[in-house]
């Protein structure tokens, strides 16, 4: 079984607050990704890291940020949430194996709402 | 770009129906294929996968072939439960990218 953890499940905050979504494996794996999800469903890959001290941008232009000091801890901030970035918000981690995509593990995933 | 197209939902069988949820894609070289699921109030959990031409991934009774000549990875359950009701999400590597690109999911809610 899977052991990555997102902490908040679920966050209600007003416009204009700074907050940091939690994410942390035990598996040890190189590769973090960030997600988010919106109410049809689809993900859009917001970040994501190849290991420690590595951050790039995903598919979807993104107001949040992202830093990997710790293998095992990759934190996602939002420096003034805005009512636009309610949503859902996965995080995933996975192996590093040359050019081959592994299978990734996601998190339970928070649930955001910005007032 | 790499892309993946699952079929339409939502989807609404009932209990011991057989279910077909369709995906094909579009990719440069020789992706891996998955097929995800997510509960409700949960993350996405790998239900199945493959990596070559031909291969059939199977788990908890779904099925998945990956037909190269077709470029599908239909998702397939000879009786579906009730606790089969999820979303499902079709997915495929991009080597080059190191990434998955997702479909955009198909809900399925199986009624007793």
């Amino acid at each position: 079984e899977a052991d990555i953890y997102q902490t908040p499940r679920y966050l209600v905050i007003g416009t204009g607050k700074k907050i940091t979504l939690e994410c942390s494996q035990t598996m040890g794996h190189d590769k973090m990704y960030w997600y988010q999800q919106d109410p049809g469903m689809e993900l859009h890959l917001i970040h994501y890291s190849y290991g420690v001290n590595s951050t790039e941008k995903g598919d979807l232009s993104s107001e949040s940020t992202v830093s990997r000091i710790r293998t095992e801890h990759f934190p996602l901030t939002l420096e003034s949430a805005r009512p636009s970035h309610t949503s859902q918000y996965l995080c995933a981690s996975s192996e590093l194996e040359g050019l081959v995509q592994e299978t990734q593990y996601f998190g339970p995933g928070t649930r955001l709402l910005v007032l | 770009g790499d892309s993946v197209t699952q079929m339409e939902g939502p989807v609404t069988l009932s209990e011991e129906a057989f279910l077909t949820i369709n995906c094909t894609y579009t990719a440069t070289g020789y992706p891996s294929l998955f097929w995800y699921v997510q509960y409700p109030g949960e993350g996405l959990q790998l239900l199945l996968k493959a990596t070559k031409a031909d291969d059939k991934g199977s788990n908890k009774g779904f099925e998945a072939t990956y037909r190269k000549e077709t470029t599908s990875f239909h998702l397939e359950k000879g009786s579906v439960q009730v606790s089969d009701s999820a979303v499902y999400f079709c997915a495929l590597s991009d080597q080059g990218a190191q990434k998955l690109v997702f479909g955009q999911g198909t809900r399925l809610t199986i009624n007793p």
